[in-house]
């Protein structure tokens, strides 16, 4: 099973709101991504979390809060969203970090901020 | 960094023919080389790999093939179908960097 989840698949909030985005795999993997993908671009990376440790973060706006409370969740919190955030968010996983091993995409959390 | 380039950007052929992809990355350090099919409203999946100690690495109808001396590596697809119609994704990754360094896609459409 090479499966990773993803939840709300649909997200549309104000600029104002407080929403997180969901991720959940069961593979065993100890290294998560997110990922943001506009229209016909590849995903742009985000942030990379290793063993629940944050390891990167792509100068990411505070905005945008990320959270690995176990070794097969991550959340990422999202805070006074601007209209140019609209996009898809991609989790991934993979089974370690610094290695060469498979990295596995979710469906991805369409978000639309009004 | 790396930077990777992939062409063509969009790509159509006749259903039954072949297609084939390219990427070139600029980072010899790079060792693991993934291709990813998106279909609309879905996330990118991976469809085959080749790690930079193997030439050439095949999947039924899908084969890649990396040149580590000129730096490019391909996607080929016979009989394509129109099921293989989607996006499609190369990607380049080294372990001291730990990110996946992706093309900027090519969409394929197979015309029935």
């Amino acid at each position: 099973d090479t499966e990773v989840t993803q939840t709300p698949k649909h997200l549309v909030m104000g600029m104002t709101n407080k929403k997180s985005l969901k991720c959940e795999q069961h593979m065993g993997h100890r290294a998560m991504y997110w990922y943001k993908q506009k229209a016909k671009k590849p995903p742009e990376l985000m942030f990379v979390y290793s063993y629940e440790k944050l390891s990167i973060n792509e100068s990411v706006p505070s905005r945008f809060s990320p959270e690995c409370p176990n070794s097969s969740l991550l959340n990422l919190h999202l805070h006074a969203l601007q209209p140019e955030d609209s996009a898809l968010y991609l989790c991934a996983s993979s089974l370690l970090a610094g290695g060469v091993y498979e990295q596995y995409f979710g469906p991805g959390t369409r978000l639309t901020v009004t | 960094g790396e930077n990777v380039e992939q062409h063509p950007s969009t790509l159509s052929v006749q259903e039954g023919d072949s297609a084939v992809i390219k990427c070139t990355y600029s980072d010899s350090a790079s060792n693991y080389f993934p291709w990813y099919k998106q279909e609309l409203g879905k996330g990118p999946q991976l469809i085959i790999d080749i790690r930079s100690n193997v030439g050439e690495k095949k999947d039924q109808r899908i084969a890649v093939t990396l040149n580590k001396t000129a730096k490019h590596f391909s996607l080929h697809i016979t009989e394509t179908q129109p099921e293989d119609s989607a996006v499609y994704f190369c990607a380049a990754y080294k372990n001291t960097g730990n990110q996946f360094y992706f093309g900027t896609g090519t969409s394929l459409t197979v015309i029935p």
